[in-house]
């Protein structure tokens, strides 16, 4: 069974504007993590934002929050004020349990085109 | 402080040769992982070293294989290439704390088997 989902294989975004990408996952683990990560065209994955599944609050790092619904097993990434340069491959990922298994379980990314 | 560095950027090799890759980690990371990017199956993990013992493996024919040294590089081996190898290659390194969080990734190798 797939354990992340992002359901939108392309979005395009305004400059300036805010736009949200889908995650939902699928554990049964009561502890794990999510992850988001931004891959230009480089190929470099690049960190932008974690939530714990214990964690209270939303996880935000400047322009990035993670609306993260817990019951709906959502943890969706938003972008507030897009820069072109957020043009990128965006994917959700998941890690599951504690120190003993740190793989990561990718969906299969959004590509995000902000147009000026 | 420096980053993930893969090497080489780039590779091109053909049906049944082997290759190796090579990580160096962040320096104090303990643990590097290794992951296959490809257009059909996306990312996917193939191993994680910790203190030079492979901890984690993924779902891989025995193919693939890596090996982490003393000051944590990493390196992964594939032999007998095939064409569907053919991927970005990257690795990731981590603190490997319990509160640790953050994996850092490389810029990846490409490779191309013909």
């Amino acid at each position: 069974a797939q354990k992340i989902t992002q359901t939108q294989p392309g979005m395009f975004v305004q400059e300036k504007e805010a736009v949200t990408l889908d995650c939902t996952y699928d554990t049964s683990d009561p502890s794990y993590g999510l992850f988001w990560y931004k891959q230009p065209s480089s190929g470099e994955m690049i960190f932008l934002i974690y939530q714990g599944s214990y964690d209270q609050q939303n996880a935000t790092e400047g322009r990035y929050s993670l609306n993260f619904q817990k019951a709906r097993k959502s943890a969706n990434l938003v972008i507030s004020a897009s820069q072109l340069g957020d043009s990128a491959m965006y994917f959700c990922a998941m890690r599951e349990g504690g120190t003993g298994r740190r793989a990561l379980t990718f969906g299969s990314g959004t590509r995000l085109q902000v147009q000026p | 402080k420096a980053g993930v560095t893969q090497t080489p950027r780039y590779l091109i090799k053909t049906r049944g040769q082997q290759v190796t890759l090579s990580c160096s980690p962040i320096s104090g990371h303990r643990s590097v992982s290794w992951y296959q990017q490809t257009p059909g199956q996306g990312l996917q993990f193939l191993f994680e070293y910790f203190s030079e013992t492979q901890r984690n493996k993924g779902n891989f024919p025995g193919r693939f294989s890596g090996r982490q040294f003393s000051n944590s590089r990493s390196e992964m081996n594939v032999s007998t290439l095939e064409l569907g190898d053919s991927a970005l290659y990257l690795c990731a390194s981590s603190l490997d704390s319990v509160t640790s969080v953050g994996y850092t990734f490389g810029s990846g190798t490409r490779l191309t088997v013909v």
